[in-house]
């Protein structure tokens, strides 16, 4: 079965700084998705960036970018330039790429503050 | 970007009560919808997943006698908590997949049961 962690319960960053957070999944499948979603205190599910596995290329979406290293099983969210309104709970998601039914399988999330 | 309704909010109930949360794709047509429920500053636990038109498949541990779901149409899922009880008390979010084109997640707002 797939497993996602996340071994950062907690991350804090200076406003206008970068902070990674970290993410690391266990599959025995080559194709599969990798999101990283935002919770903010409202507690909407926010989409915030997607990789499939198949791609090299590490996704970016404007301040957000992960780096993905398929072999080491690891995708990392990068935000840079960061602002109060990033402050969430941040939850790394696994969807196996496989046709028929499937499920999204979230990590524990990481709860970014970030310091004005 | 797609949206997807979730109601009600919040609601209080009285314990012995059944209590329907409806999950709506506003946009786009919805082949499969999640229920999740989420305790207090934790993850996204996945309690069903639903195709439209047949029965709900629901995860270890998930009693489907107290947990009815029902995905009537392409862009309409129900959860109904039958004879809800205090430990039924939690935050119910609902996702939708349109399952073509790019694989995009979408979630409902939640919704805030509390069974007094």
């Amino acid at each position: 079965a797939q497993t996602v962690t996340q071994s950062q319960p907690e991350m804090s960053v200076q406003e206008a700084e970068t902070v990674t957070l970290s993410c690391t999944y266990d599959t025995s499948e080559s194709d599969y998705y990798l999101f990283w979603y935002k919770q903010p205190p409202s507690r909407q599910m926010i989409l915030v960036i997607r990789q499939e596995a198949y791609k090299q290329q590490n996704a970016t979406e404007n301040r957000f970018s992960v780096n993905f290293q398929k072999a080491a099983k690891s995708f990392s969210l990068k935000i840079s330039d960061s602002q109060l309104g990033d402050a969430a709970m941040y939850f790394c998601a696994y969807r196996s790429g496989t046709s028929g039914t499937y499920k999204y399988i979230f990590g524990t999330g990481t709860r970014l503050k970030v310091l004005a | 970007g797609a949206v997807v309704s979730q109601h009600p909010s919040r609601v209080i109930c009285k314990s012995g009560t059944s209590v329907k949360i409806e999950c709506r794709s506003l946009d786009f047509q919805a082949t499969t919808m999640f229920w999740y429920r989420q305790f207090p500053k934790q993850s996204l636990m996945l309690m069903a997943t639903s195709n439209e038109g047949s029965k709900a498949t629901y995860e270890q541990g998930v009693e489907k006698d107290k947990f009815l779901i029902n995905h009537a149409s392409l862009t309409l899922s129900t959860l109904t908590v039958t004879s809800a009880h205090p430990e039924d008390s939690s935050f119910y979010i609902c996702s939708a997949s349109s399952g073509t084109g790019v694989e995009k997640l979408f979630f409902g707002s939640g919704t805030q049961l509390s069974v007094l």
